[in-house]
């Protein structure tokens, strides 16, 4: 059973180009989260999807940021139109709709705007 | 909204000696704690989990934690640290069940371990 997968690791952009954040859950696992980790700022919640569905992103940017988890592939955290202060850690996890369990976390995708 | 507390941002500790991380939760409900650990470059990773019964809790590496429900904490402990205990831990809530989980995370704390 393959943990969560992100994918790219790294991610380099341009001020003002798009980044496109990918997270494959664990199998049997329907609820994603969306973490930022920024230095000495630790781990900020972001959004929590289930499939196809966005159940809270009051942790998420009004402006250029979005996310999806569509009922097929991947859950998507996009970033229109970078800026420096976007770079940071994004890290997702994933965990299943039932039974007490913890959530699982990817290696985390480091994005850095140049 | 539920809220997680860590007090100590930095912790710097000489190998052998013991630890106590502090974490305070904000929610009055029924609630879920853990603790990660994030070594360096890495992704996390589960220390211990709580959910249910026995409100001491041991888990990897020496790591245990106590949850106190009256003062709404769940410190970690460890009895004697050691050099790769290096890292930077993270506690964690998480409230509801079923249709609604959130997980809720505190700003860690780094943890350096002095040879």
């Amino acid at each position: 059973n393959a943990g969560v997968m992100q994918n790219p690791r790294h991610l380099v952009r341009r001020r003002g180009q798009e980044a496109r954040l990918r997270c494959s859950p664990m199998k049997g696992h329907s609820h994603v989260y969306w973490y930022r980790q920024l230095p000495e700022e630790g781990l900020k919640f972001m959004v929590y999807l289930q499939k196809e569905n966005i159940i809270d992103e009051s942790g998420m940017p009004k402006e250029r940021f979005s996310a999806e988890f569509p009922k097929e592939g991947p859950s998507i955290l996009r970033i229109q139109q970078v800026v420096r202060g976007d770079s940071a850690a994004y890290f997702c996890a994933s965990s299943p709709s039932t039974g007490n369990t913890e959530a699982f976390f990817g290696q985390g995708t480091r994005l850095t705007v140049v | 909204a539920q809220s997680v507390s860590q007090h100590n941002h930095h912790v710097i500790l000489s190998e052998a000696a013991s630890l106590e991380l502090g974490c305070n939760y904000s929610y009055g409900g029924t609630v879920n704690l853990f603790w990660y650990v994030q070594y360096p470059g890495q992704h996390l990773q589960l220390l211990l989990k709580y959910f249910s019964g026995d409100p001491l809790v041991k888990g990897i590496k020496g790591f245990e934690a106590e949850f106190i429900k009256s003062k709404f904490s769940f410190n970690l402990r460890k009895p004697s640290v050691q050099w790769s205990d290096t890292a930077e831990y993270f506690c964690a809530v998480k409230v509801g069940s079923g249709g609604y989980q959130k997980v809720t995370f505190g700003t860690g704390t780094k943890l350096q371990v002095i040879p």
